[in-house]
């Protein structure tokens, strides 16, 4: 099945812990992308991935980092989280950048206390 | 500044009647536009996209959605509305321009309630 998984699917944890949010997709993607999920505000771009190796900002990187070492996997890392980083995440994936429909993965929430 | 506006927080749709979500969008270059819908507990989902055309795009679940230039304007439509329908709804616009298209941007969402 075609899908975008994301690990963990909750996570509570403490300011200033080191943590990794997983993201795998298996349907041979080139494009990928991390978004966060805040109410009032939609989905904003954190980082995206036009290949491997190829990484960039989005719209709100600040506090986020990432890695494409493969193709399948791009998973977004919070090196020293803060509060103001609670929130519901989602990874998603598509053919490549201009490709019309991205896949979603179940989403991820963080909280940081 | 590219932008897409939601101007509804909710809408509320007794069953079997017409639904209309409202989106408009502000953006230099030609942009395409999409709707996705998120049910509880889920990932955004592919809903339908207007690149060029018919104005009038149909799209899945019996959804559709009229392309406005004049009015920069994309609503989404359902001519009678089921509970299920019930979610969060989407708005997203990505630019195209000069052959390059960029990332996609979002609305806020709406959330669509729908009464037995």
């Amino acid at each position: 099945e075609a899908q975008v998984t994301q690990n963990p699917r909750y996570l509570i944890t403490v300011t200033g812990k080191k943590l990794t949010v997983t993201c795998s997709q298996n349907m041979n993607h080139e494009y990928m992308s991390w978004y966060r999920q805040d109410p009032g505000l939609g989905l904003r771009q954190i980082y995206y991935s036009m290949n491997v190796e190829v990484t960039d900002k989005g719209d709100v990187p600040e506090g986020y980092k990432v890695s494409r070492k493969e193709k399948r996997n791009f998973p977004l890392i919070l090196e020293s989280p803060s509060p103001n980083q609670t929130s519901l995440y989602f990874c998603a994936s598509s053919l490549n950048r201009g490709s019309y429909e991205q896949y979603f993965g179940p989403g991820t929430r963080l909280t940081v206390t | 500044a590219q932008s897409v506006a939601q101007p509804e927080d909710q809408v509320n749709v007794a069953e079997g009647n017409p639904l209309t979500v409202k989106c408009t969008y502000s953006v230099s270059g030609n942009p395409y536009l999409f709707w996705y819908v998120q049910y509880p507990n889920r990932g955004l989902q592919f809903l339908l996209k207007y690149i060029t055309g018919d104005n009038l795009v149909k799209g899945s679940y019996g959804f559709e959605a009229e392309f406005n230039k004049s009015q920069t304007s994309f609503h989404l439509k359902k001519p009678s509305a089921l509970v299920s329908d019930s979610a969060l709804y989407f708005c997203a616009v990505r630019i195209v321009f000069g052959g390059s298209q960029g990332n996609l941007i979002f609305g806020k969402g709406t959330k669509l309630s729908v009464k037995p």
